[in-house]
């Protein structure tokens, strides 16, 4: 079976700082999809970033950044200079072949300070 | 154009009663998902229902959870006899056939 971790609980950062939230998945498939998802405070999902598992080329967008590396089975998303519209919960998902139904983490609470 | 949208936004009723959630996809996607997020459990995912296929209902916690989607559109989520532990967030995705799920604002729901 599939699982998602997010180590983290709660991160809490200064304006400006760079933040790397951690995910780690566990799948037997060979084919899988790895996403991240804010969730402000608004409440909805927002759909950040798909990676399929063939592709482990890292990709940037901005201020954001994600780090995919089989190896340590291991999906980073970076923040650089954060914004207090960067808070929010963040979190990481998995899909296996098939492309359906999404396993998540827990979450990773981001609060960044003025 | 229009995103997921779901009604109601919050619902409180009583512990016994039943509520019915509403769920309108955006236009044009084939799939649709339910999942609940609470406090102790997380995000979970609940229905995924996918064209004219039978509906992966593997994530339904009990009996008392049913759901349907007519005529490939719109879907209700429906809980039976509410207990307090249903307590929750209910959102609804929707998708294009293997493509990128769009969630919904959710639907509160508190069960006295």
């Amino acid at each position: 079976a599939q699982k998602v971790t997010q180590a983290q609980t709660e991160i809490s950062v200064v304006e400006k700082e760079d933040v790397t939230l951690d995910c780690v998945y566990e799948t037997r498939d060979t084919t899988y999809y790895l996403f991240w998802y804010k969730q402000p405070p608004s409440g909805e999902l927002v759909f950040l970033i798909r990676r399929n598992s063939f592709d482990e080329q890292n990709e940037i967008s901005g201020r954001y950044s994600w780090n995919f590396q089989k190896s340590t089975s291991s999906f980073n998303f970076t923040i650089t200079a954060s914004q207090v519209v960067d808070s929010a919960v963040y979190f990481c998902a998995l899909s296996e072949e098939g492309y359906s139904t999404l396993t998540f983490g827990k979450g990773t609470m981001l609060l960044v300070s003025p | 154009g229009a995103g997921v949208s779901q009604s109601p936004s919050n619902k409180v009723t009583e512990k016994g009663k039943d509520v019915e959630l509403r769920c309108d996809p955006i236009s044009g996607h084939t799939a649709l998902y339910w999942y609940r997020q609470s406090l102790g459990q997380g995000l979970e995912f609940l229905i995924y229902f996918q064209g004219n296929s039978a509906p992966d209902k593997s994530g339904l916690p009990s009996d008392r959870f049913s759901a349907e989607r007519t005529g490939g559109s719109v879907s209700t989520l429906t809980i039976q006899r509410t207990q307090q532990e249903d307590s929750a967030v209910y959102l609804c995705a929707s998708s294009l056939e293997l493509a990128d799920q769009y969630f919904g604002p959710g639907t509160r729901l508190l069960v006295l």
